[in-house]
């Protein structure tokens, strides 16, 4: 069975200051990886997705991650932080083929201090 | 207007008392999905469908029974509600797919149920 391991349960950083959220991921076969953002009071949304190609991917407001097949990881980063960014973070794995059930982390609370 | 609706949004009961959560979208997606969200455990998927006649428990399904009553239509059940289905409850949807291939989920605005 596949399953989603994020390492931080709760981060906080100040404005400007470089984000790197853990992912890891244990499934034998071909994955998709995704990482959803759930900002306060509200329901998730996609931040990025990784199918094929590139393992570099970039995603809206400036995330981007990188799939690294060996290490079965799928890290967040982001080069500077800022206050709005405060959410909560999941990542995602699914299987490529036949029934693609998604598996979701625990999530990272975030918490940018202006 | 929302592509995932969900009703009610909020709602408080007591033990014993059945509950219906609904869930309609207009995505036009056949596969439809129920969370339920915990602090600390993530999303945990309940139940999913992937058409109107193909229905499947996910990994939390006891105490919950599903409803595809339509295409667009997804209703989620606690035939007799306990205290630790206390929950915020996410309904989504996603397209099909190739093999191969995946499309990501769209949630709705969730439901927040507090069982007393």
């Amino acid at each position: 069975a596949q399953s989603v391991s994020q390492h931080n349960h709760h981060v906080i950083l100040s404005e400007a200051a470089s984000l790197e959220l853990g992912c890891n991921y244990s499934y034998g076969g071909t994955v998709n990886l995704f990482w959803y953002v759930q900002y306060p009071g509200q329901h998730l949304q996609l931040l990025l997705k990784y199918f094929s190609g590139d393992p570099l991917v970039k995603g809206i407001k400036g995330f981007e991650a990188e799939f690294i097949k060996s290490k079965f990881s799928f890290n967040l980063r982001k080069p500077s932080v800022q206050w709005s960014d405060t959410a909560e973070y999941f990542c995602a794995v699914t299987n490529s083929g036949g029934y693609q059930k998604v598996t979701f982390g625990t999530g990272t609370k975030l918490q940018v201090i202006p | 207007d929302a592509d995932v609706t969900q009703t009610p949004r909020n709602r408080i009961t007591k033990t014993g008392k059945r509950i219906m959560l609904e869930c309609s979208q207009t995505k036009g997606h056949d596969r439809m999905y129920w969370y339920r969200q915990d602090p600390g455990l993530g999303l945990r998927l309940i139940y999913y469908s992937f058409d109107v006649k193909d229905i499947n428990k996910g990994e939390i399904s006891d105490g919950y029974s599903v409803s595809r009553q339509a295409q667009a239509k997804f209703s989620l059940s606690l035939e007799s509600a306990i205290p630790n289905q206390t929950a915020l409850y996410f309904c989504a949807t996603s397209a099909h797919t190739d093999r191969g291939s995946y499309n990501e989920q769209f949630f709705g605005p969730g439901t927040r149920l507090t069982v007393l």
